[in-house]
């Protein structure tokens, strides 16, 4: 089974100011790991996935995450935010080669202060 | 396109009522899922259908059940709604492979009194 632990429920930053959403995992199996942003009343859209490769993967918004397999962890960064990046961020993963369902973890919500 | 589009976006039930929540999307998407999410919790799987015609259970079945009527149409129903069951429901759409994106909806808000 595998499970995803975000370690933040709320980060306060302000704008133009670097931020870093933290995200691990456990999994007995290889896997593939996303980030998805819900903005406020809307349903959730993808920022980024790995799957293999670079460890460093480039999303959507000027966000970029990198794998680290040996801590399992999966950390999503950005290094100025936005007013606009205010939202919630969720960490998911997914057995690599089975079926496509998502296990998500608890969610950051970004708060961008002016 | 409209992409996964979700009706109604709010419903107040009382306890013991039924209803159905429809998700339909325009994408070609051969799987469709339904999830919930409450708060602290992220979102939980309750129902997927990898494909039309077959449906299997998630992580958070009790208390539902889903049809898929078509490849477009992925239904959720609830029998007997309980206050449990008070969340907001997502249904999204994808292909197959677990390498692909999912497609979310806008969310259906159901509140059960």
């Amino acid at each position: 089974a595998q499970s995803v632990t975000q370690l933040d429920s709320q980060v306060p930053v302000f704008e133009e100011a670097p931020v870093e959403l933290r995200c691990n995992y456990s999994s007995s199996v290889s896997v593939y790991l996303f980030w998805y942003v819900q903005y406020p009343n809307q349903g959730l859209q993808l920022l980024l996935k790995y799957l293999s490769g670079s460890t460093l993967v480039k999303g959507i918004n000027g966000f970029e995450a990198e794998f680290n397999k040996s801590q399992t962890s999966f950390h999503l960064r950005k290094p100025s935010v936005h007013i606009s990046d205010t939202a919630e961020y969720f960490c998911a993963v997914t057995p690599s080669g089975g079926y496509n369902k998502l296990i998500f973890g608890a969610g950051t919500r970004l708060a961008v202060h002016p | 396109n409209a992409g996964v589009t979700q009706t109604p976006k709010f419903q107040v039930l009382k306890t013991g009522q039924s209803m159905t929540l429809q998700c339909a999307q325009d994408m070609n998407h051969n799987s469709m899922y339904w999830y919930r999410q409450d708060p602290g919790m992220g979102l939980r799987l309750i129902y997927y259908s990898a494909s039309e015609g077959t449906t299997d259970k998630g992580e958070v079945p009790n208390g539902y059940n889903v049809s898929r009527l078509n490849k477009r149409e992925f239904s959720l129903r609830l029998e007997s709604a309980a206050p449990s069951q008070t969340s907001v429901y997502f249904c999204a759409g994808s292909d197959r492979g677990s390498t692909d994106t999912q497609y979310f909806g806008p969310g259906t808000r159901l509140t059960v009194l």
